[in-house]
């Protein structure tokens, strides 16, 4: 059975960095494109990162040059390296799996909630 | 950056209705096109992929349509559990950007 799930998230000064960790299961992260979606309060779902299984990255510009996605086969597990952290971040942090037979996110973990105030 | 525009943001319907979501894109995504279900505190849900296909386990009330820019999702039948939000969301290029989103409320 396929499960993802995050932890890492916790609350963070402005300016901080944190990383986020999605543990997979019944599959291996290098064999999917993984993804990064977050979700602000109150709002709606935005994408923030992809890793392909050939190692390319991919961000949105909002986190561009401040988050890192990288996986490690040996822990089956995907990252996501935060650093200097802003209000706009705070949101719920979902890792989310690519099928790979379509482009389409098929199994989601349940979120972890990150909160950047002061 | 490619836009997706869905309408309405919210409606109100009852259980046996059927309704229509709709989600514009800014260019053309081909059928690069997916939906998703997220209920309140819950991760979001795959409902339909490349525009009209079911994701498994999916029931039938669900369906898409569209190419290009223009896509629907239809929900005939509409059953308690189906009061939600949905999300379409373009896969054709990064970055994958999606719908503001659609909240479904019993009337």
């Amino acid at each position: 059975e396929v499960q993802l799930v995050e932890s890492g998230g916790t609350l963070v000064q402005p300016g901080g960095s944190l990383r986020l960790a999605c543990a997979a299961s019944g599959f291996t992260v290098s064999s999917k494109n993984m993804n990064w979606v977050r979700q602000a309060p109150g709002k709606g779902l935005e994408w923030v990162s992809v890793i392909y299984t050939g190692g390319s990255t991919y961000y949105a510009d909002s986190v561009k040059g401040r988050f890192t996605i990288s996986r490690d086969t040996s822990k089956n597990t995907l990252y996501l390296q935060m650093n200097s952290l802003r209000g706009e971040d705070t949101a719920v942090y979902y890792c989310a799996r690519d099928s790979g037979d379509w482009p389409s996110f098929d199994y989601w973990g349940q979120g972890t909630l990150l909160t950047v105030s002061s | 950056d490619i836009q997706m525009t869905q309408s309405p943001s919210s409606l109100s319907a009852s259980v046996g209705d059927s309704l229509t979501i709709t989600c514009r894109a800014s260019q053309s995504i081909s059928n690069y096109l997916n939906w998703y279900q997220q209920k309140p505190g819950k991760a979001p849900k795959l409902l339909i992929f490349g525009a009209s296909n079911l994701q498994g386990g999916v029931p039938s009330r669900f369906s898409g349509r569209g190419y290009g820019t223009d896509f629907t999702l239809t929900i005939t039948n509409l059953q308690p559990e189906d009061f939600a939000a949905y999300y379409c969301q373009q896969n054709h290029l990064i970055p994958f950007t999606f719908g503001q989103g659609t909240k479904l409320e019993i009337k």
